[in-house]
């Protein structure tokens, strides 16, 4: 059992360039999110999902996209990258029934550098 | 709009030594309260939740929370701590909107680096 996995595990892109980053789940949760985390910020939710083909804004969305064409799958992309965007990049998941007590389980991260 | 405070951005301690790591938060509807922890190079994991029912709960590996309700606070604490505790601990809250409409989102705290010195 994998839980949530992402790849990739690190990247460096140049101003302007373009990414797609995917999460993955196999244990059949309704919701997604995308999270980055910052130093001395914690962790701010970017984009979520709360089934296959539905998607909303987080608390900081500007600069990302995200689709969620299967239930397993949650892809974050960046169509320009600048380097505001460069962090750490998570994403959970959770079951989804009573949302707001649901444990998350976050995927390894990825880093992305942004030159 | 709700938030989170974490007091200490570090925490340095000695094994066998008890810790505390303070969470204050600020919310207008009522929240359920967590603890998430972050070892080196992984991701976050649950460490434990207040939801509801008595306001001190455990957690299987000896750290515990209190949930204060008029001092809207939800500190961590551990009696003894491990080499192995070293970490980065996160407060987060997720709001109780009628009909479940926050859909679980969580808000962070900054987080707190635990170091413990052998």
């Amino acid at each position: 059992n994998a839980g949530v996995t992402q790849t990739p595990k690190f990247r460096v892109l140049k101003t302007g360039q373009s990414m797609t980053l995917l999460c993955a789940q196999d244990m059949n949760h309704e919701y997604m999110y995308w999270y980055r985390q910052d130093p001395g910020m914690g962790l701010r939710l970017i984009h979520y999902s709360v089934g296959e083909g539905t998607t909303a804004k987080g608390e900081v969305p500007d600069g990302y996209n995200v689709s969620r064409l299967k239930k397993q799958n949650f892809l974050l992309g960046l169509e320009s990258a600048a380097p505001s965007q460069t962090s750490v990049y998570f994403c959970a998941s959770s079951y989804g029934g009573r949302a707001s007590t649901d444990t998350q389980y976050f995927g390894p991260g990825t880093r992305l550098t942004v030159l | 709009a709700q938030s989170v405070t974490q007091l200490d951005s570090q925490v340095p301690v000695f094994e066998e030594a008890p810790v505390e790591l303070r969470c204050n938060y600020s919310s207008s509807v009522s929240v359920y309260l967590f603890w998430y922890v972050q070892y080196p190079n992984q991701g976050l994991q649950l460490l434990l939740k207040y939801l509801s029912g008595s306001t001190l709960v455990e957690s299987i590996n000896g750290f515990e929370a209190e949930f204060n309700k008029s001092q809207t606070s939800f500190h961590l604490r551990k009696p003894s701590v491990h080499i192995s505790d070293t970490a980065e601990y996160f407060c987060a809250v997720s709001d109780l909107r009628a009909g479940g409409t926050s859909y679980g989102k969580l808000t962070f705290g900054q987080g707190t680096i635990l170091t413990v010195h052998p």
